[in-house]
């Protein structure tokens, strides 16, 4: 059975601070999604990673994937309050069940001034 | 741009009640999934169709659940007798390929689901 952990599950940061939210996986997969929550809202697609070394940044938020280590990293930089959500990754079954997706705990990030 | 919309937003029904959840996934996606987040925890699948049928489901999925496709829009999850365990968050996607595809699932709102 897949397992995905994200830590931490709590960050609170400093406006201006970088830090990085990791994302381990326990079975072979290349398939690694990032998605943000905002409170009572939906899931919104951040990042699609497919192959190991995968690396897509957009704006703040910088994702890489490395299948070896079976680890994602989402690293921010210089947080503005705007970060401040949860951020689930969430892995692909791969070939015994593509598109079912299992998500992490989810990173509970709030940028303070 | 196009949307996952799901109906209704919030649904408070009585034990041992069936419930309807609706959904309608974006045009021209061909894979479907409903999954579920209990207050505070995770996002957990229930199932995946495709092709009007059942691809894959988990252990959640019991006879209690069932999923149809009624027309060419509509996506629907049913609960037969819910149970106050049912009360989540019940989120729908849809996706143009599966995991194969560069593309990500397209969540809805989601509709709460309250049991009483």
């Amino acid at each position: 059975e897949l397992k995905v952990e994200q830590n931490p599950l709590f960050l609170s940061m400093q406006e201006g601070k970088n830090y990085t939210i990791y994302c381990n996986y326990s079975t072979t997969s290349d398939r690694l999604y990032w998605y943000r929550q905002d409170p009572g809202k939906s899931l919104e697609s951040l990042f699609v990673l497919l192959s190991n070394g995968a690396v897509k940044q957009e704006g703040r938020l910088m994702a890489s994937l490395d299948t070896k280590a079976r680890l994602s990293t989402l690293h921010i930089t210089a947080a503005v309050h705007d970060l401040s959500a949860t951020y689930f990754c969430a892995v692909d079954g791969g070939w015994t069940s593509y598109g079912k997706l299992t998500f992490g705990q989810g990173t509970i990030l709030t940028v303070h001034p | 741009e196009p949307e996952v919309t799901q109906t209704p937003s919030h649904q408070v029904t009585q034990m041992g009640q069936e419930v309807i959840l609706r959904c309608v996934p974006i045009s021209n996606h061909l894979y479907f999934y409903w999954y579920r987040q209990i207050l505070g925890q995770k996002v957990e699948f229930l199932v995946s169709f495709y092709n009007n049928e059942i691809s894959e489901k988990s252990e959640i999925f019991d006879d209690q659940f069932s999923v149809e496709r009624p027309d060419g829009s509509n996506f629907t999850l049913k609960i037969r007798s819910t149970k106050l365990e049912d009360s989540a968050m019940y989120f729908c996607a849809s996706s143009e390929g599966r995991g194969e595809s560069n593309q990500p699932q397209h969540f809805g709102d989601g509709t709460r689901l309250s049991i009483l």
